[in-house]
Parts: C-alpha cells; sequence; structure tokens
C-alpha cells in the first residue's frame, strides 16, 4: 500500500519566522512529489512540484528532496497569516494517480 | 488564467438515487481525474481518464461509479445508487502530460456531495 505521512500538527509559526513541513513517502517508484495548499472547504492549490532530489524555490517557498531517504521538505520563508491552511504533501508514480498525505495543518501567529 | 471548472457547487441527495457531478477541465488537458475528500480525511483518488477510457482507477472506484466524457468539454462522474458513505466533496482535476512529465493536476472547486 502506497503511503504518504505527514504529521497533521498544528504546528504554530510566529509571523515572519520559517515554516518547516515535512513528509515522507513509502514507494520508492514515486517519481514526483507536490505541496498544495488547502484553505479549510477549498480545492488543494499547488504550491511547489518537484521532481529530482535537492532543493527548488520558488518566492519565500523551497520544497527539498532526498529521494534516498523518501523525504520531501516544504521551507515557507517570512510566514504569513495568510500562510495559515493545511498543506497536503502528495507523491506521483507511473501510475498516473497521486497518493495524498493527510495533511499538516499550519498556523502562523500575529 | 484557464481553470478547472465544477457544477453544481454542493448536491443533496436521498440514498439510493443516481448523482452526476460535472467537470469542465482545462481546454488543452488530454488527462482528467476524480478525487474525493470526506470530510477531516484525506484526498483521495478514484479514478483517471485518458482518451476516451478509464487508465487507473482505485479500490474506492467500484461498479457503483462511472465516467465520462461526453463531448469535448465535459467530463463527468455518475455515482449509480447513493450510500451514506458517499458523502464528501468531490474533486476534479486535469493534466495536459502524463504522470512524470513536467506537469502536474490542476484542480477544480470540488461538489460537496451530501447524501441523506
Amino acid at each position: 500500500q502506497k503511503e504518504v505521512e505527514q504529521n497533521s500538527g498544528p504546528l504554530s509559526v510566529p509571523e515572519g519566522a520559517i515554516a518547516s513541513l515535512n513528509c515522507t513517502y513509502s514507494d520508492r517508484g514515486s517519481q514526483s512529489f507536490f505541496w498544495y495548499r488547502q484553505y479549510s472547504g477549498k480545492s488543494p492549490e499547488l504550491i511547489m512540484s518537484i521532481y529530482s532530489n535537492g532543493d527548488k524555490e520558488d518566492g519565500r517557498f523551497t520544497a527539498q528532496l532526498n529521494k534516498a531517504s523518501q523525504y520531501v521538505s516544504l521551507l515557507i520563508r517570512d510566514s504569513q497569516p495568510s500562510d495559515s491552511a493545511t498543506y497536503l504533501c502528495a507523491a506521483g508514480g507511473r501510475d498516473d494517480k497521486i497518493i495524498f498525505g493527510k495533511g499538516t495543518r499550519l498556523h502562523i501567529l500575529p | 488564467e484557464p481553470e478547472v471548472t465544477q457544477t453544481p457547487s454542493h448536491q443533496v441527495t436521498q440514498m439510493g438515487q443516481e448523482v452526476i457531478l460535472r467537470c469542465v477541465p482545462i481546454s488543452n488537458h488530454l488527462y482528467f481525474y476524480w478525487y474525493r475528500q470526506i470530510l477531516g480525511q484525506k484526498v483521495e483518488f478514484l479514478v483517471s481518464f485518458y482518451n476516451n477510457e478509464i487508465s487507473e482507477k482505485s479500490e474506492i472506484f467500484d461498479d457503483q461509479f462511472s465516467v465520462e466524457r461526453p463531448d469535448g468539454s465535459n467530463f463527468t462522474l455518475k455515482i449509480r445508487s447513493t450510500k451514506l458513505e458517499d458523502s464528501a466533496m468531490y474533486f476534479c482535476a486535469s493534466r495536459y502530460m502524463r504522470a512524470g512529465g513536467a506537469e502536474t493536476q490542476y484542480f477544480g472547486p470540488g461538489t460537496r456531495l451530501l447524501v441523506l
């Protein structure tokens, strides 16, 4: 059974600080990795995608992938209250389906 | 910016009734998906669809479910005889390239289905 594991949180981070979200996945065949942000009652919104080992930066967001450790992370710099949401880690493989984690609730403290 | 749209936004139905959820994927996308999210739980893959046929389906997608692309724009999910446990948010998604490509799936706003 392919799984994506995340700490459910909540993770509380002061405004302006760095929020660090982590995720592990079980399927070594996974090839693509995604971070989605989901506000309550809304659909997942893509934040970052990453396909190769290392870091990928986009604005205040940095995704990190370590395939050897089967580990994906997301760093949010200069956290804002609007970043408060549930962050979903997801992994995709050859079989054209994306497996989601349960999500980590992030709360940015003003 | 192009986006995936879904109708209706909310659907209330009686147990045993048929429902059809509708989606209009992004126009140049070739791969289409349905996911569901039961309240408080994770997003679960239901089915993927390409070239007018199902390419993958999960164990959730049993004989009660079917998908169709009746014309060049709509993508539908039908639940033939709804059960209480079908109550969930249903998301449609679309992608231009297949898994492993440099594209990802873009989600619609969802249809909240409540089965009474």
